[in-house]
């Protein structure tokens, strides 16, 4: 299973909208719905913010949400806030374990 | 609340052991299945290990076969990873994650523990 690919940093000013992408291939994240987000603070527990590409636990904003589109998996946070600035990870599941992409930074501005 | 508590990091040489634990809290451990997740310096997370939530099924990532061995003690409520044969490449932050039940995602994480192997 390769890895999954995201830009290295993404960045955006308070209140704007940003999209970071996830990109796979025609065998994996195209063929599956097990595609989670999680956003890391460093030094803290990671967080789980989407699963099955856009599903949001229980306690998440409703900022955040999942897609997917072929074989790149999307994660759009609206309304920026300060606290966002973090890494973040997508992970997809297929064959009994999780496959993370190398992450990116998000800097709000 | 669940809580996922990592111990044992530390520095160690190459060639050498370490026996890593998380311990768990706010929730029926002995029901659910869990996993070590590690990052190292400056890289993505890797997946390293699972555990099925009596023991039966593991599974390990090719880079740790037959170094690794993930186990748990329910009556414990805790996991470990026993690392031996350690190597430059292992260096990282190890995280216990616990795998959800409802969906193919893992849910809760600790604050991970470090290991340094170096001589």
């Amino acid at each position: 299973q390769s890895a999954l690919t995201q830009p290295a940093s993404v960045s955006g000013s308070p209140g704007q909208s940003i999209t970071i992408s996830c990109t796979g291939t025609s065998s994996d994240v195209h063929g599956y719905n097990y595609v989670s987000w999680f956003q890391h603070h460093p030094g803290k527990a990671p967080k789980l913010m989407i699963y099955d590409v856009s599903e949001r636990p229980s306690g998440v904003s409703n900022r955040f949400s999942g897609s997917k589109s072929g074989n790149t998996a999307s994660l759009t946070i609206s309304g920026l806030q300060a606290e966002d600035e973090a890494d973040y990870y997508c992970s997809l599941y297929t064959s009994g374990s999780p496959v993370f992409g190398g992450g990116t930074k998000l800097t709000v501005l | 609340e669940v809580q996922l508590v990592e111990s044992g990091g530390g520095l160690v040489q190459p060639g050498g052991s370490l026996r890593l634990s998380c311990a768990a809290s706010g929730f029926t451990f002995s029901s659910d299945s869990m996993n070590w997740v590690r990052q190292a310096p400056g890289k993505g997370l890797e997946w390293v290990s699972y555990i099925s939530s009596s023991s039966n099924t593991i599974y390990y990532a090719d880079s740790v076969m037959g170094r690794f061995t993930i186990s748990r003690d329910n009556a414990k409520n805790s996991l470990y990873l026993q690392m031996n044969s350690l190597r430059d490449e292992d260096t990282a932050m190890y995280y216990c994650a616990r795998e959800s039940k409802a969906a193919a995602t893992v849910d809760y994480w600790g604050q991970g523990t470090l290991v340094t192997v170096s001589s």
